[in-house]
């Protein structure tokens, strides 16, 4: 099993409805959860972080961890067509420097 | 959040050469990384950039083939040596603060080689 997986999708959703992306992750990965955005040609951004079970909300953003089922999401409400990128999920392990990476799952917002 | 300045933003090269990419940040930082994308992928982990000291090279990568140096706790570069098509990909600069935590991201170098 890879440390960080996502569902690869294509994920399709219309302008103003909820984009659900979601994240498993194995024993490995318990430290701290991340989601980034990746527009076309550029470098990942940071959009959230979480580091406890529940809920974490940032303007449109909320992410969501659970760690009984090893699964981190990222719901964005109101869907906007600039919301259309690439998105990372990522994890920390103890005992590793970096981050591991999901594949990223490719979202359009279409207008 | 640390500002990244990678450089070259882009190159094409010719096979068998060599490519040093520069990656400067504006504040002291612990971790310093060096990843690989390439079209349509996710990252893959090149190495860490250890401040004085080599490099921990993740499996599938050598040194000899990615030469990387930080020689304080703002810079580092990484070398693309002997290069074939097959190294064309994005290469990006990441830091942390510490480590298990968030990363930030360089513009990434796009590295294409005929």
């Amino acid at each position: 099993q890879k440390e960080v997986e996502q569902n690869s999708g294509p994920l399709s959703v219309p302008e103003g409805a909820i984009a659900s992306l979601n994240c498993t992750y194995s024993d490995r990965v318990s430290q701290s959860f991340f989601w980034y955005r990746q527009y076309s040609g550029k470098s990942p951004e940071l959009i959230m972080s979480i580091y406890s079970n529940g809920d974490k909300e940032d303007g449109r953003f909320t992410a969501q961890l659970n760690k009984a089922s090893q699964y981190v999401s990222l719901l964005i409400r109101d869907s906007q067509p600039s919301d259309s990128a690439t998105y990372l999920c990522a994890g920390g392990a103890a005992g590793a420097n970096n981050l591991f990476f999901g594949t990223g799952t490719r979202l359009t917002v279409i207008p | 959040s640390a500002v990244i300045s990678q450089k070259p933003s882009r190159d094409i090269c010719q096979r068998g050469t060599s490519l040093t990419i520069q990656c400067q940040v504006d504040s002291q930082v612990t971790m310093m990384f060096w990843y690989r994308q390439q079209p349509g992928q996710s990252l893959t982990l090149i190495a860490t950039a250890n401040q004085g000291s080599e490099a921990t090279y993740e499996s599938g990568f050598v040194i000899d083939k990615f030469p990387i140096s930080r020689p304080n706790l703002t810079f580092s570069t990484l070398t693309v040596s002997n290069m074939s098509p097959e190294d064309s990909s994005i290469y990006l600069c990441s830091v942390s603060k510490t480590t298990n935590e968030k990363l930030f991201f360089g513009s990434g170098t796009q590295l294409s080689v005929l």
